[in-house]
């Protein structure tokens, strides 16, 4: 079954730091990615995703993403963070067989200090 | 404003009594999704409907319906909640499939 690992749990990182969160998915075929973000008592806003052609994508607030077939990995980036981007951030794939289905990983708690 | 709301934000309620969780979106969107939320399980996707009166199962559907009788309403219906159905829901939207979805802002449910 497509699954997807978000291996760190909580990420505390210093302000104007860089940071990456780290997302693998189990899929043979192609697949869509998406990273999504909460911030506290919210809903969640898309952040990027990868549906086709280059593999380095860039969305909203500074964030970047690389798609990684070989690795299976979807890594969200930003060089430098804010106390703003403290939040909970998820990565997601759609099964390879079925593209109008979502599947979440457990989500990543970034906590910026400053 | 483009916005998903959902009705109500905050609900307590006891084992059995049947509820229904209204979900509305004013932006013309095709693709409409329940999510269940659950501390170290992240999003699970319960049931999606890709227009009116098209609707499939997502991961973890038990003891939850839908209909989608109107374009921007998709209800979440559970006919007897149990203790295992407290969770945080969420229902999105998107324009015609699942590659840009729009969230509500959430339904805490508890069941006792």
């Amino acid at each position: 079954a497509q699954s997807v690992t978000q291996l760190d749990s909580q990420v505390p990182v210093f302000e104007e730091a860089p940071v990456e969160l780290r997302c693998n998915y189990s899929s043979s075929v192609s697949v869509y990615l998406f990273w999504y973000v909460q911030y506290p008592n919210q809903g969640l806003q898309l952040l990027l995703k990868y549906l086709s052609g280059s593999t380095l994508v860039k969305g909203i607030n500074g964030f970047e993403a690389e798609f990684n077939k070989s690795q299976t990995s979807f890594h969200l980036r930003k060089p430098s963070v804010h106390i703003s981007d403290t939040a909970e951030y998820f990565c997601a794939v759609t099964p390879g067989d079925n593209t109008d289905k979502l599947i979440f990983g457990t989500g990543t708690r970034l906590q910026v200090f400053p | 404003e483009a916005q998903v709301t959902q009705n109500p934000r905050y609900l307590i309620t006891v084992t059995g009594k049947k509820l229904t969780v209204t979900c509305s979106q004013n932006m013309n969107h095709e693709y409409m999704s329940w999510y269940r939320q659950d501390p170290g399980l992240g999003l699970r996707q319960i049931y999606y409907s890709m227009n009116v009166e098209v609707t499939d199962k997502g991961d973890v559907p038990e003891g939850y319906k839908v209909s989608r009788k109107e374009k921007r309403n998709f209800p979440l219906i559970l006919e007897s909640p149990s203790p295992n159905q407290t969770s945080l829901y969420f229902c999105a939207s998107s324009f015609r499939d699942i590659s840009e979805q729009y969230f509500g802002p959430g339904t805490r449910l508890t069941v006792t």
